[in-house]
Parts: structure tokens; C-alpha cells; sequence
């Protein structure tokens, strides 16, 4: 079945440090979206890639970095220069130009 | 830029009753897309209706339906005959309109808790 997958499920870093979360898609979507959830606080858009090797910054893209080397791959760095990083982090692709997103199952990423 | 409004942080309905949430949305744009998605304990997004702002007939899916009023900017969903797998946290959503270098990106409100109570 066709979907976005999201690698780990929960994830731990210590302060100082860098940490990659996985987003991959098979569903041959051109758009892929990475979002970040804190309570009380919806949904902010970190990043967002239109095609492969392009992508742009979203609302809260400080302390953040993505790549787009692979239609299929839109993998999310969380730098030691993000101040806060403990939240649930959602990765999304376009599901067709009329509709809504399909989500990934996401990462809860937590700072120790 | 585009804002997302939902003004109940919370809300509780009786299991079969009926439920309306809130959103009111703000744009200058006159075509655009509307969703509203579900976010249950597993925090799993599901899309549960979109509306295409053009479209003057509000949008239905089985118990779900929309009451869409464009002059107003609100777009608020009903859930009729309330299960207890309806409890999650609902997020209204706003689309700019594909093309013409549109992001394609969603603009989300904050989000109401629904309890269902049997």
C-alpha cells in the first residue's frame, strides 16, 4: 500500500547534538511538507519542497535543515542551534492538487 | 497571510447527539480550498471533508458535514449522531489554490479537543 513513512516512531537527543528524521513516500507526490506540533499550538510548517532538489523555508524554519535529493526522500535535520526542540514532528506529502495533505504517523522527538 | 481561527479549545458532546465546531479563517484571496482533520489519541492525521471554495453546496461525508459561509470567512463542521471514536483533536485547514507559484502549503488553526461522553 502506498503511504509516508516516518522513522523513528520516538527519538531522544542529548543538547548540543544533531538528529536527521526520516520521511519517505511512495506515492509519487512531487510536494512534501514537514510540520511541527506542541500543545495549544496547531501545526507550523518548518519546510516545504515542490520537487526534488528545491525547497523553501516555512514559518519556523530556524534551527532546522532538509534535503530533496529523491522525490521519494524529504529527511529533516533538527541542529543544536534549534532552541526547543522537543515536539511531535509530522511529515506530509500532497495528495493531488485539489485535496488535502497524506500524513505521516510522526516522530516525537525529545530533548535529554 | 492566511489565519486560521478556531475559537473552542474544547468541546463535549452525549454519544449520539449532535456536535458543531468552530472556524473562521482569514484570506483575500477568492479561491482557495478548506478541510478539517481529525487527530486521534494516536496522533495519526485523517482528513475528514474539504470544500472547494468556489462550490457554493456545502460538503458531506456520511455524519460530517460543513456549513460554509465564504462572505463570512467561517467554516464550521457538524458531526451528527456522535460515536465515541469521534474523540480526537479536530484542526480546521486553509489551501491556497494550485499553480501560479501557489506553496500548496496548509495553514492550520490551533486545533479542539472533542470528548465524546457515553
Amino acid at each position: 500500500d502506498g503511504g509516508i513513512t516516518q522513522s523513528p516512531k520516538y527519538l531522544f537527543r542529548k543538547e548540543g547534538q544533531n538528529v536527521t528524521l526520516s520521511c519517505e513516500q511512495n506515492l509519487n507526490h512531487d510536494a512534501m511538507y514537514w510540520y511541527r506540533q506542541d500543545p495549544g499550538q496547531g501545526l507550523r510548517l518548518i519546510y516545504y519542497s515542490q520537487i526534488v532538489n528545491d525547497f523553501q523555508k516555512g514559518d519556523i524554519a530556524e534551527g532546522y535543515s532538509v534535503s530533496r535529493e529523491k522525490k521519494e526522500s524529504f529527511p529533516l535535520t533538527v541542529t543544536s542551534a534549534q532552541k526547543n526542540p522537543t515536539a511531535f514532528y509530522l511529515c506530509a506529502s500532497l495528495r493531488d492538487p485539489g485535496g488535502g495533505y497524506t500524513f505521516g504517523s510522526g516522530t516525537r522527538l525529545t530533548v535529554v | 497571510a492566511q489565519t486560521v481561527t478556531q475559537s473552542q479549545p474544547e468541546m463535549s458532546v452525549q454519544e449520539a447527539e449532535t456536535v458543531t465546531l468552530s472556524c473562521t479563517y482569514d484570506t483575500s484571496e477568492s479561491d482557495y480550498y478548506l478541510f478539517w482533520y481529525k487527530q486521534p489519541p494516536s496522533r495519526q492525521m485523517i482528513l475528514v471533508i474539504r470544500q472547494e471554495a468556489y462550490k457554493q453546496q456545502n460538503a458531506t461525508e456520511n455524519r460530517f458535514s460543513v456549513n460554509f459561509q465564504k462572505a463570512a470567512k467561517s467554516f464550521s463542521l457538524k458531526i451528527s449522531d456522535s460515536q465515541l471514536g469521534d474523540a480526537a483533536m479536530y484542526f480546521c485547514a486553509y489551501r491556497s489554490p494550485s499553480g501560479e507559484g501557489g506553496s500548496e502549503k496548509l495553514v492550520f488553526g490551533k486545533g479542539t479537543k472533542l470528548t465524546v461522553n457515553p
